[in-house]
């Protein structure tokens, strides 16, 4: 059965630094999704993606993020300078419509970010 | 603003009772309302999904009830067993995005 899988599964990083979270999502999926999820709290929506252009991005995602398609197969988170507060699961989805027009979201298994 | 508030926070449930979690939402664009099933260190998993047209979704041994007049949702699992300890949220659907709730942490006692 097809599923989106994300590297790495743990990353450890100092505050300041910038890091890559990679997702590759299923392949006949046009849509694609971060989330985030902070230790113990509920999945938060940070920007969804489509035609290698940012659909939707809530509040979070803010100048330090950017997503990026750069090739036919990968999908990646970048935060430019990490905080402490940035620490968290890191979840990419994708779905093969959009969430809006009926497609239902397929989730990766997450990237533990810690910030120190 | 919370779009969609989930209770309670923490649940126990003997095996073979009866887990009810309940979601309420706040605007009526949301047309689509999926719970999800998550293990530690895993993603979200669907478990089932409803659509607002529809009163109530069985699936095995879970079941969605949807009142669209209150905007709440909530998910029944019947005959509650140990393997369904887990969080589960619930989500609802708008504007090209999903709105979760704060997860409901079920532990079912043997």
């Amino acid at each position: 059965e097809p599923e989106v899988t994300q590297t790495p599964s743990h990353q450890v990083t100092q505050m300041g630094q910038e890091v890559i979270l990679r997702c590759v999502p299923i392949s006949n999926h046009l849509y694609f999704y971060w989330y985030r999820q902070i230790l113990g709290q509920k999945v938060e929506f940070l920007v969804s993606f489509y035609n290698n252009e940012i659909s939707e991005k809530s509040e979070i995602f803010d100048d330090q993020f950017s997503v990026e398609r750069p090739d036919g197969s990968n999908f990646t988170l970048k935060i430019r300078s990490t905080k402490l507060e940035d620490s968290a699961m890191y979840f990419c989805a994708s779905s093969p419509v959009t969430a809006g027009g009926g497609g239902e979201q397929f989730f990766g298994p997450g990237t533990r970010l810690t910030v120190l | 603003q919370q779009q969609v508030k989930q209770s309670p926070q923490s649940l126990i449930v003997q095996k073979g009772g009866i887990s009810i979690i309940n979601c309420a939402y706040e605007n009526t664009a949301f047309d689509y309302f999926p719970w999800y099933q998550q293990f530690p260190g895993k993603g979200p998993a669907l478990l089932i999904a409803i659509r607002p047209d529809v009163s109530e979704k069985k699936e095995g041994r879970f079941t969605i009830s949807f009142n669209k007049s209150a905007k709440q949702f909530s998910l029944h699992i019947m005959d509650s067993q140990p393997g369904d300890s887990a969080t589960y949220f619930c989500a609802a659907r708008g504007f090209n995005k999903f709105y979760f709730g704060s997860g409901t942490k079920l532990n079912v006692k043997p």
